[in-house]
């Protein structure tokens, strides 16, 4: 079963705080990727990454950047924090290998709900 | 630019009636469509996609090509299925790009 786990539920932190949300998958997934969650915009892609060390802006980069060390985390980073960035963030991971079943299916873990005062 | 539409923020509908959750896509290539949902206090997961033509929980979806619409249809819903649905289409290498999301209410 595949697991994407996030590493935390619930963050309150103020602004101009730098913010790390950290991802794990324990399925050896190649792509990995962020999104905010929010109401009326559904999902927007932040950045992608397919593989270690690299990364791919999606939608709406602006202010954030991530970090691919190792196959199986990829990190979120707010540089500086600011109101507009309180939201509900997603990790999600999908295989690249058309081979897999699963091909092109994305796995979410649960969610961390961010608010920035 | 590639887009996924659903044009209802909320349906809501008595328990057994019919459900239909629109969804429209922009035309590019040949994208791969899926729903996704995320009942209370779940994560988001799959629900289904188009090549695998099958049904879960009742629900089904049919990609026109013609109208390019992938919508969700359930003859009878049950209060079980009270979730907020997203569409999804493939952009790119591994990427998907989802719609605005759908919340279906079924009252009792």
């Amino acid at each position: 079963d595949v697991k994407v786990t996030q590493s935390s539920r619930y963050l309150v932190k103020r602004t101009g705080e730098k913010v790390f949300l950290e991802c794990v998958q324990d399925m050896d997934h190649e792509n990995m990727f962020w999104y905010r969650q929010d109401p009326g915009l559904g999902l927007r892609l932040i950045y992608f990454s397919y593989d270690v060390k690299m990364k791919e802006k999606g939608d709406i980069p602006e202010g954030y950047s991530v970090s691919r060390e190792k196959k199986e985390r990829f990190s979120l980073i707010l540089e500086s924090a600011s109101t507009n960035q309180t939201s509900m963030y997603l990790c999600a991971s999908s295989p690249h290998s058309r081979s897999r079943s699963s091909y092109n299916e994305q796995f979410f873990g649960p969610g961390t709900r961010l608010t920035v005062l | 630019a590639q887009r996924v539409t659903q044009p209802e923020k909320l349906l809501s509908v008595f328990k057994g009636a019919p459900v239909e959750l629109k969804c429209n896509y922009s035309y590019s290539g040949s994208p791969e469509l899926f729903w996704y949902v995320q009942y209370s206090r779940q994560r988001l997961q799959l629900l289904l996609r188009h090549i695998s033509r099958e049904s879960i929980k009742g629900f089904t979806a049919d990609l026109n090509k013609g109208e390019t619409s992938f919508h969700l249809k359930k003859p009878f819903a049950q209060e079980e299925d009270s979730a907020m649905y997203y569409c999804a289409r493939t952009r790119g290498t591994g990427k998907l790009i989802f719609g605005q999301g759908t919340t279906l209410q079924v009252k009792p």
